[in-house]
């Protein structure tokens, strides 16, 4: 089993919809949960974290956590164009490297 | 002047060649990470350095060697390498005790090994 689990996609949605990314990990004890977004030929970019369970806001990016489900999610709403990158799920626990998911490729179609 | 800084930006090495890759961080973190992203794979850690101590060396082949002479600057030592070891290097910083976890990249160095 994967550490930390994402749909390859490519995920598509019209601009302007909600875009949906999941992710799930099976250290039950991760702590730090992150999405960086990763734009082709470029490093990938912190864009959330969240630390406990619910919906953390921030502009048209919603972080949600499920630690029971051991489940994490993105939502970007009214998505646009610029948008269309690979998201990457990261977790870790105390002081251990970020372990990645191989990410969800999204594309946001005009 | 962005917050980690990778030189160079693109190398193309022949497998006898030696290469050094060069991180500098500019943003008071104590620890430093090298990535390695091939296609189509997660990210996969190399090694971590905290205060300049090695912490995580993931089982990476002897061919590349590690630097971290102080906490903001890192190297990675390239020798003899694969056409399979071709790919994006990236470094990495995070604070440890703030957020942890929270780490930032810099923008890689794109790995041909010919």
């Amino acid at each position: 089993q994967k550490e930390v689990e994402q749909n390859s996609g490519p995920l598509s949605v019209p601009e302007g919809a909600i875009a949906s990314l999941n992710c799930t990990y099976s250290d039950r004890v991760s702590q730090s949960f992150f999405w960086y977004r990763q734009y082709s030929g470029k490093s990938p970019e912190l864009i959330m974290s969240i630390y406990s369970n619910g919906d953390k806001e921030d502009g048209r990016f919603t972080a949600q956590l499920n630690k029971a489900s051991q489940y994490v999610s993105l939502l970007i709403r009214d998505s646009q164009p610029s948008d269309s990158a690979t998201y990457l799920c990261a977790v870790t626990r105390g002081r251990r490297a970020l372990t990645f998911g191989s990410g969800t490729r999204l594309q946001v179609q005009p | 002047e962005t917050g980690v800084t990778q030189t160079p930006r693109h190398l193309v090495m022949g497998m006898t060649n030696k290469k050094s890759l060069k991180c500098e961080q500019h943003l008071g973190h104590n620890a430093m990470y090298w990535y390695k992203q091939s296609a189509k794979k997660p990210l996969e850690l190399m090694f971590v350095y905290n205060f300049k101590e090695q912490t995580e060396n993931n089982s990476v082949p002897s061919r590349f060697s590690p630097e971290c002479p102080n906490s903001s600057h890192l190297f990675l030592h390239l020798h003899t390498l694969q056409p399979e070891d071709s790919a994006l290097y990236l470094c990495a910083s995070s604070q440890d005790g703030a957020r942890d976890g929270e780490a930032f990249f810099g923008q890689g160095t794109r790995l041909t090994v010919v």
